[in-house]
């Protein structure tokens, strides 16, 4: 079965700092994407970014970019200079399981971003 | 243009009414899908449909049924409303199904039984 593993409920940095959240997930499969996801106190659930499985180039955009460590499943999300809106609920998600189609969500970080 | 838009973005009911959730999406996907968060923000699949095919969560109670009349729509029903049922539920679309592609999501209906 398809699962994905946020073990960090909440983290809390000062602004401008980098922070990295950390995700696992386990698959049989492949090929495959990665995602992550980001939930504002707004609860509008807004695409940060993606990886596929078999680009080796970690996925950037901006001031956030993956560590995607294949072999060991790992994939983490590093936010640089953080600012002040990026206070949010963040998910990593993966294709798959829950018994439908579509993504599998892990449990989520809550981020704060401190003044 | 909304790209994903649900209606009502909140709905307080009492237990065991009958209420529905719309969604629509302009973005021309082909697969959608309903999503439920629960008060511990933990998001669970509920049903994805594609192509006029449903796959369900078998974990969803089948008071709850998805209905779409076209591709754009997919409009969720839920009978004998329960306590449990409160939480956010968000439509998503995706342009082709198997979860390689990104979903869109619209931004949620908020759901409270009393």
């Amino acid at each position: 079965a398809q699962t994905v593993t946020q073990s960090q409920p909440e983290m809390s940095v000062q602004e401008a700092e980098t922070v990295t959240l950390s995700c696992t997930y386990d698959t049989s499969e492949n090929n495959y994407y990665l995602f992550w996801y980001k939930q504002p106190p707004s609860r509008q659930m807004i695409l940060v970014i993606r990886q596929e499985a078999y680009k080796q180039q970690n996925a950037t955009e901006n001031r956030f970019s993956v560590n995607f460590q294949k072999a060991a499943k790992s994939f983490s999300l590093k936010i640089s200079d953080s600012q002040l809106g990026d206070t949010a609920m963040y998910f990593c998600a993966f294709p798959g399981g829950g018994g439908a189609d579509g993504l599998t969500f892990g449990k989520g970080t809550h981020l704060i971003i401190q003044p | 243009d909304t790209a994903v838009s649900q209606t009502p973005k909140y709905l307080v009911t009492q237990m065991g009414n009958d209420k529905s959730i719309k969604c629509e999406q302009n973005l021309g996907h082909d697969t959608m899908y309903w999503y439920k968060q629960d008060s511990k923000k933990f998001l669970k699949i509920m049903f994805s449909y594609n192509n006029k095919e449903l796959i369900i969560n078998e974990t969803v109670p089948n008071r709850f049924s998805p209905k779409s009349p076209d591709k754009a729509h997919l409009n969720l029903h839920i009978n004998s409303l329960e306590l449990g049922d409160s939480a956010v539920y968000f439509c998503a679309s995706s342009r082709s199904s198997g979860g390689n592609s990104p979903l869109h999501f619209g931004n949620g209906t908020r759901l409270t039984v009393t």
